[in-house]
């Protein structure tokens, strides 16, 4: 098993460019979340999704888009990336809510 | 906002000592859990300890909760090099579908 993978492990854009960020998991889980991580801030929750079809904001969900058309894919979306999205994100599944999350490596964005 | 608060945010200590760094919460929680990050990696689960226990041990790990003071501790004993990490504290409490993060405590064990 996999377990959780992201892709891209790095990427840097420029103000206003776009990406997208996928998340996939191999676990059969039906939990998944976007978090970003900043010096000195913890992880802060992004977005999640509780089954397939499924979204629901977070705590910091502005700036960000996601969906989730298949059970082992959750995908995050910048449409027009700004420099305070600078950060490190990282993807999570888990089996049920509030249980042991798995961590993807994470993706380090740079946004010039 | 409703992160944990963890103190303290660094510690460095001799291998073959003990560390301990301690989390408090606001709301009230169904458990709570702690986990480490090595540099540049993602978060892996260590320990959950639910909100009717009081302590919890794996291997050298203790963590105990206080649910009247809204606060848990993590004990690593006899630390090694490699316990060189990040650790986060975890909660989620009523019928919240996620977890909310503490802000860590950097460990470092030096030889």
């Amino acid at each position: 098993n996999a377990g959780v993978t992201q892709t891209p492990k790095f990427r840097v854009l420029k103000t206003g460019q776009s990406m997208t960020l996928l998340c996939a998991q191999d676990m059969n889980h039906e939990y998944m979340y976007w978090y970003r991580q900043d010096p000195g801030m913890g992880l802060r929750l992004i977005h999640y999704s509780v089954g397939e079809g499924t979204t629901a904001k977070g705590e910091v969900p502005d700036g960000y888009n996601v969906s989730r058309l298949k059970k082992q894919n959750f995908l995050l979306g910048l449409e027009s990336a700004a420099p305070s999205q600078t950060s490190v994100y990282f993807c999570a599944s888990s089996y049920v809510a509030g249980v042991v999350q798995y961590f993807g490596p994470g993706t380090r964005l740079t946004v010039l | 906002s409703q992160q944990g608060e963890e103190d303290p945010q660094a510690l460095s200590i001799q291998e073959g000592e003990n560390a301990t760094m301690n989390c408090s919460y606001k709301t009230s929680i169904n458990n709570l859990q702690w986990y480490r990050q090595n540099s540049g990696r993602g978060l892996v689960h260590l320990i959950l300890i639910r909100s009717n226990e009081r302590e919890k041990h794996s291997g050298r790990l203790r963590v105990t909760l206080d649910t009247s003071k809204k606060s848990s501790s993590l004990l690593i004993t006899a630390s090694r090099a490699a316990d060189t990490a990040s650790y986060f504290c975890a909660f989620s409490g009523g019928t919240a579908s996620k977890l909310t993060f503490g802000t860590g405590t950097r460990l470092q064990v030096t030889l």
